[in-house]
């Protein structure tokens, strides 16, 4: 069975920091990864996808990584800014999208201005 | 384009009642899926439709289902409601089904159940 687990749970930074979040896999067998980012009492965002065969995804000042023999993957923040603030969610699709995602209890990020 | 829509956005029920959520995916998507997020098990999946049929369903009692309709709007139903029931419901939807495509999200569903 799939487990995702995600580390820090929360973290705290000031302004203008570049930040890692990271993600970690049981199980290699993924079809892809994708981060997303909840804000309080909403639904979820999508941020980057990166599929199996890939090994990073940018966008903005975000940066994917992904490392699928050692079950890692890596979400970079740049230059940090108090809208950043959020739970950032990583998610695995293990099942060739008919399996659901299985997703990490998530990183609680607040940027302090 | 219009996003994922779901409807109510919040519910309060009382245990024992029964209660349909509504999702309306992206135009053009085919595949909905459903999560149940709570603070103690974080995001689960509940079950996954793509052209009326459900192809899988996660680990929840039959007291939880679901179906998808031709124009790729879905439902789902929770009967005999408990007091644990009392989580936001998301669905996803996405292009195909398929892992190539993204899920996106909609605002989800508030339920309390009292």
């Amino acid at each position: 069975k799939q487990e995702v687990t995600q580390i820090p749970a929360a973290l705290s930074v000031p302004e203008g920091e570049n930040l890692v979040l990271n993600c970690s896999f049981t199980d290699s067998a993924i079809y892809n990864l994708q981060w997303f980012r909840q804000d309080p009492g909403k639904g979820l965002t999508s941020l980057l996808l990166i599929q199996s065969s890939q090994r990073e995804q940018t966008s903005g000042r975000l940066n994917a990584s992904l490392d699928k023999s050692s079950g890692r993957s890596t979400l970079y923040i740049a230059a940090s800014q108090p809208g950043d603030s959020a739970t950032y969610l990583c998610a695995v699709d293990s099942g060739g999208g008919a399996d659901g995602l299985t997703f990490g209890k998530g990183t609680h990020l607040i940027i302090q201005p | 384009k219009a996003g994922v829509t779901q409807t109510p956005r919040y519910l309060i029920k009382t245990r024992g009642q029964q209660v349909t959520l509504s999702c309306s995916p992206i135009s053009g998507h085919r595949s909905v899926s459903w999560y149940q997020q709570t603070p103690g098990q974080g995001l689960q999946f509940l079950f996954e439709y793509f052209s009326e049929t459900q192809r899988n369903k996660g680990n929840f009692p039959g007291r939880f289902s679901g179906r998808q309709f031709s124009n790729s709007r879905s439902e789902m139903n929770v009967s005999t409601l408990e007091l644990g029931d009392s989580a936001l419901y998301l669905c996803a939807s996405s292009l195909a089904g398929t892992s190539m495509y993204e899920q996106y999200f909609g605002p989800g569903t508030r339920l309390t159940v009292t």
